[in-house]
């Protein structure tokens, strides 16, 4: 079973609608999960931290279930410059500390 | 200034070519790593440094190398390059004494065909 599981989508919405990724992590003692997000042909960069229950950015709101182990992003209020591909992350435990491991991305374009 | 570079940005080889990719970074990290990104499959670890005496081999490490020349410095080898090793290559850092530690920072990638 893959630590990390994503839906790769693609999803395709208009301008100012609201989407939502979702991603599974396998390992229930995880603590540390983040969004990344990567422009096409380019490296991936930090799009949001999720440390605790859920925090918000702007348009961008992070959620965590310990229960259900998975993390959510919802952007609301799309934008054209939204088009990219979101990578979830999942930092290891124990002897894996340290380490991220990633969610397949899921891709997304945003269209007037 | 890039914080991570890679070196090349893009390589053509051959089938049995050693090739290999350098990577720098000017941000004082301990921590890098190397990642391999092919479509569909999103980043696969491949090895880990947490300083310069430290190597871990990650997730799919074989048919590859690495050294750790310096705290900036991290190379990965591809002894004798298959086909199948065409992908496109990162290069991260990590700093375990930031407030936001778990944070990598990528370089630009090399993009590697293997004909």
């Amino acid at each position: 079973r893959k630590e990390v599981e994503q839906d790769p989508g693609p999803f395709n919405v208009p301008e100012g609608a609201t989407v939502a990724f979702n991603c599974t992590y396998s390992n229930s003692a995880s603590q540390s999960f983040f969004w990344y997000r990567q422009d096409c042909r380019k490296e991936p960069k930090l799009l949001m931290s999720v440390y605790s229950s859920g925090n918000e950015d702007g348009r961008f709101t992070a959620q965590l279930n310990r229960a259900s182990q998975y993390i959510s992003l919802l952007i609301r209020d799309s934008k054209l410059s939204d088009s990219a591909t979101y990578l979830c992350a999942v930092m290891g435990r124990g002897s894996t500390l340290g380490r991220l491991y990633f969610g397949r991305g899921t891709q997304l374009t945003v269209w007037p | 200034d890039a914080d991570v570079t890679q070196t090349p940005r893009n390589r053509i080889t051959k089938t049995g070519k050693r090739i290999m990719l350098e990577c720098s970074q000017t941000k004082g990290h301990d921590r890098m790593y190397w990642y391999r990104q092919d479509p569909g499959l999103g980043l696969r670890l491949i090895y880990y440094s947490f300083d310069v005496k430290d190597i871990n081999k990650g997730e799919i490490s074989d048919g590859y190398s690495v050294s750790r020349q310096a705290q900036a410095k991290f190379s990965l080898s591809l002894e004798s390059a298959i086909p199948n090793q065409t992908a496109l290559y990162f290069c991260a850092t990590s700093d375990p004494g930031l407030a936001s530690y778990n944070e990598q920072f990528f370089g630009p990638g090399t993009r590697l065909t293997v004909l």
